[in-house]
């Protein structure tokens, strides 16, 4: 069974930088594009961006181009998701996600990570 | 705003069935086969129930069940069962240039 494992819940500052991680197993992690979506506090999914491991080709939804990064180390099965400057509107839960892409394109979500939820507060 | 709509909530007792919608546009739920349904207990993993409008991933139950109208897609739960408590969110495929839409979605009560 596919399983995917983010890190814990962070609390931080504005202005800080920040990395989570979200650990892949049971799957080839090189061959399959991984992602990440969003869940702002009592709002619904929103699609961060996505990732293939296996050459870094990264794509991401324009709201969130230039505004985060989305990386993946194959070598340790694990992608990230990082900031380098947080806002008070990056809190949220935020959930790793194994897309189904068919001819390029994102069919389902076939596998989820639990989340992991960020605080930003002065 | 989520792009496509939900209800807020839905209930039924157990035993009984209830349908929950998601209505999106001609660029998204209308215009491809390709919307899911997923499950939410919360601070657990979200998991696929249905994908590809009705088909479901081997061990869902058969109690679950997708249909699709125009723009309105829809997820039945037959039998309603305490453990399907949940909130529930639609996604769809919504063009070449779009990782795709989610549902803002709905809180199932089993009464």
């Amino acid at each position: 069974e596919v399983q995917l494992v983010q890190s814990g819940a962070e609390v931080k500052k504005p202005g800080e930088s920040l990395k989570i991680s979200c650990k892949g197993s049971e799957y080839s992690f090189s061959t399959n594009w991984i992602g990440w979506v969003r869940q702002m506090p009592g709002k619904g999914l929103e699609w961060m961006g996505v990732i293939y491991p296996g050459d870094s080709d990264s794509r991401y939804s324009p709201s969130f181009q230039g505004q985060v990064t989305i990386s993946a180390d194959k070598s340790i099965s694990t992608a990230y998701l990082q900031w380098s400057s947080l806002k008070a509107s990056d809190t949220g839960m935020y959930y790793c996600a194994r897309p189904t892409m068919i001819r390029g394109v994102i069919i389902t979500i076939d596998s989820w990570g639990q989340g992991t939820l960020v605080t930003v507060s002065s | 705003q989520s792009a496509l709509t939900q209800p807020p909530s839905a209930s039924g007792s157990p035993g009984q069935s209830v349908t929950i919608s998601c209505t999106g546009t001609s660029s998204d739920v209308g215009g491809y086969n390709y919307v899911s349904w997923y499950q939410h207990h919360p601070g657990k993993a979200p998991k696929l129930m249905i994908y590809d409008v009705t088909k479901r991933p081997s061990g869902v139950p058969d109690r679950f069940s997708g249909s699709k109208s125009g723009n309105t897609a829809s997820l039945t739960v037959s039998g309603l069962q305490a453990d399907d408590e949940a909130d529930y969110y639609c996604s769809s495929y919504a063009g070449s240039n779009n990782l795709g839409v989610f549902g803002g979605g709905t809180k199932l009560t089993v009464l």
